[in-house]
């Protein structure tokens, strides 16, 4: 079976401070795992996406996600958050099996305080 | 580049009434899902499909009907709303890979349906 975990509903940093996200999963197949994050009111825009090629994936707006297969974890960080990184974010996990669904977890709330 | 196009965006319904939220997507994708998001409940796929004239049943199909008879447009339906069925639904849509899933999702910006 597969299931994905953010342990975190909500999190917040401050400006300037470093963000971390975590996201465990759970998949019977060699799985592509996805961060995607959704602003206030608007559609899902990807991030990054690990697709067993380099552990260590590099997205978009300075984020990064490190995949660890013995921990089952893909946790998703930022050195230094902005304000406009205030949103939700959503770990997803894809087996990698033809047909098969993506599966989202619930999501965390990403606050930023100046 | 319009991607992923849900119409309409807004609907109010009343309880009984039926309606059609339309899916299309100019990407020649073979995969379309429909989720409905509901807070602290993530995503939540309803149906989806993977070709045109295919459906499958999602984790919370009760209430939809779905169709897929051209590749670009994925219709979702209610035939007897609900207030259960306030929600905000996405589209989505995807590439399939002879390699696996490993293509990323392409969505749409939402329609958000209140029931009364």
């Amino acid at each position: 079976a597969q299931s994905v975990t953010q342990l975190d509903s909500h999190v917040s940093v401050s400006e300037g401070t470093p963000v971390l996200l975590r996201c465990n999963y759970s998949s019977s197949y060699s799985p592509s795992l996805f961060w995607y994050v959704q602003h206030p009111n608007k559609g899902l825009q990807l991030l990054l996406k690990y697709t067993s090629a380099a552990t260590l994936v590099k997205g978009i707006n300075g984020f990064e996600a490190e995949f660890k297969k013995s921990e089952t974890s893909f946790h998703l960080t930022k050195p230094s958050a902005h304000m406009s990184d205030a949103a939700e974010y959503f770990c997803v996990v894809s087996p990698n099996q033809a047909g098969t669904a993506l599966i989202f977890g619930k999501g965390t709330t990403l606050s930023v305080s100046s | 580049n319009a991607g992923v196009t849900q119409t309409p965006k807004f609907r109010v319904l009343k309880t009984g009434q039926s309606m059609t939220l339309l899916c299309a997507q100019d990407m020649n994708h073979e995969y379309m899902y429909w989720y409905r998001q509901d807070p602290g409940m993530g995503l939540r796929l309803i149906h989806y499909s993977v070709g045109e004239g295919t459906t499958a049943k999602g984790e919370v199909p009760d209430g939809y009907n779905v169709s897929r008879l051209k590749k670009q447009n994925f219709l979702l339906g209610l035939e007897s709303a609900a207030p259960s069925q306030t929600s905000v639904y996405f589209c989505a849509s995807r590439k399939h890979s002879s390699s696996g899933n490993t293509g990323e999702l392409f969505f749409g910006e939402g329609s958000r349906l209140t029931v009364l």
